[in-house]
């Protein structure tokens, strides 16, 4: 069966500070890979989403940066965090458009 | 371009009954529509997929409606539990290959 997995599942960063955070998928090739962002009070925001090694597309310009090395992984990364990049983010995948999205279970950033 | 609309916001109603969540979006012209449920600090879980030929769908107490020409889906939870508090989300996908556009969620407390 497919799994998501994603981490780490809290982290607090310094404003500045580089950002790395990873997600997987087990059980699937070629997934469809996403990054989302829910800020409190907010709704779901896409930010990256990658349909094979090295295509990246980005919604939202912004602090923060996309990477998929690796058909199965996608990797969300910053330079420099700022306060406002705190927020709870999400990874997903899909098999095809024909299906819908699986969760991962999150990663709470908050930057001080 | 696609928005999605959730109505109500919050929603409190003791144990037991049947309710209703609804979910509107403008454009119709949608190739699925899929509903998620949040806990508080976790991911997104798939509820039910329900694709643009697809009147309903079921799942245990749940069954989620599809009006694609009113630009409507709803989602019905029979005898609801306080197992079932959690926020509730739709994703409309609006053409083949585009993303889930997300709603704000309503947040649902099933009080014992």
């Amino acid at each position: 069966s497919q799994t998501i997995h994603q981490w780490p599942a809290t982290l607090v960063q310094p404003v500045g500070s580089p950002l790395s955070l990873e997600c997987t998928v087990e059980g699937t090739s070629n997934p469809n890979l996403y990054w989302y962002r829910q800020a409190a009070g907010r709704g779901l925001q896409l930010l990256f989403y990658s349909v094979g090694i090295g295509q990246i597309s980005s919604e939202v310009p912004q602090n923060l940066s996309a990477s998929r090395p690796q058909d199965r992984q996608f990797i969300l990364s910053s330079k420099k965090l700022l306060l406002s990049d705190s927020g709870f983010y999400l990874c997903a995948w899909s098999v095809s458009v024909y299906y819908g999205y699986t969760f991962g279970s999150g990663t709470r950033l908050t930057v001080v | 371009k696609q928005e999605v609309t959730q109505i109500p916001a919050a929603l409190s109603v003791p144990e037991g009954e049947n309710l209703v969540l609804n979910c509107s979006f403008t454009d119709s012209a949608i190739y699925n529509l899929q509903w998620f449920r949040q806990d508080p600090g976790k991911g997104l879980t798939s509820l039910l997929l329900i694709q643009s030929s697809q009147r309903e769908q079921t799942s245990g107490r749940l069954n989620a409606s599809l009006d694609k020409s009113s630009g409507r889906s709803t989602l019905y939870i029979a005898a609801s539990q306080p197992g079932d508090s959690a926020t509730y989300l739709c994703a409309v996908r609006r053409d083949y290959g585009q993303n889930f556009v997300f709603g704000p969620g309503t947040r649902l407390s099933v009080l014992p």
